[in-house]
């Protein structure tokens, strides 16, 4: 079946606009996660939704970014006024089972943002 | 909060020398321990996991970690490594209760034909 999907593959904004990335999970996943991948690091989580609301949201580094799931499935993460230090690729992942003992997840492709 | 540390950034070996990679983490409860790997150009991928028994588990393309509790440590070991299998390693730990995912800084492995 399809895995997960991410997109654009690849975003080029402006310092101070506003951009979206999107996430498609595989299809019967609940639980949907949110990282970021700087250069050199890992991913760092940044938020994670169980269905439809964010059970987690403390990865997020401030009040310019925000995450929505609607309809408990595709995800959006949005960044508003974007900085130079918002440059990363931004990975999502999803799982099957959530907030129990095993946590298995699935990688998309990531997005990765440049902001000049 | 639960963190990750893996020893080596660059690795650099030849065809069919043997592969350690280190990876510890600091959290004092029940954890369940990962290794993925991103081959150059692909997303990333689980090679093994550990979530209780026997402490050494075997992943997919011949790799194998050992978790031993008492020096927290979750390191992966190949025996004999292969052109293919450069790529990048990530060590990653998930506390029991939480569903998210803490990486390490991850090793990038290049094995040399």
């Amino acid at each position: 079946g399809a895995g997960v999907s991410q997109t654009p593959s690849n975003k080029v904004t402006e310092k101070g606009k506003y951009v979206e990335l999107r996430c498609d999970p595989i299809s019967g996943h609940t639980a949907l996660y949110w990282y970021r991948q700087s250069l050199g690091q890992g991913p760092e989580f940044l938020i994670y939704f169980q269905g439809t609301g964010a059970a987690d949201d403390s990865g997020l580094p401030n009040d310019r970014f925000f995450a929505v799931r609607p309809e408990g499935s595709v995800s959006t993460l949005k960044i508003q006024r974007t900085e130079r230090g918002d440059s990363a690729v931004y990975l999502c992942a999803s799982s099957s089972i959530a907030g129990a003992l095993y946590n298995e997840q699935f990688f998309g492709p990531g997005t990765r943002l440049t902001v000049l | 909060a639960q963190s990750v540390s893996q020893h080596n950034h660059h690795v650099i070996l030849s065809e069919a020398a043997s592969l350690e990679l280190g990876c510890n983490y600091s959290y004092g409860g029940t954890v369940n321990l990962f290794w993925y790997v991103q081959y150059p150009g692909q997303h990333l991928q689980l090679l093994l996991k550990y979530f209780s028994g026997d402490p050494l588990v075997k992943g997919i393309k011949g790799f194998e970690a050992e978790f031993i509790k008492s020096k927290f440590s979750f390191n992966l070991r190949k025996p004999s490594v292969q052109w293919s299998d450069t790529a990048e390693y990530f060590c990653a730990v998930n506390a029991n209760g939480y569903s998210t995912l803490t990486f390490g800084k991850g090793t990038m492995l290049l094995v040399s034909p």
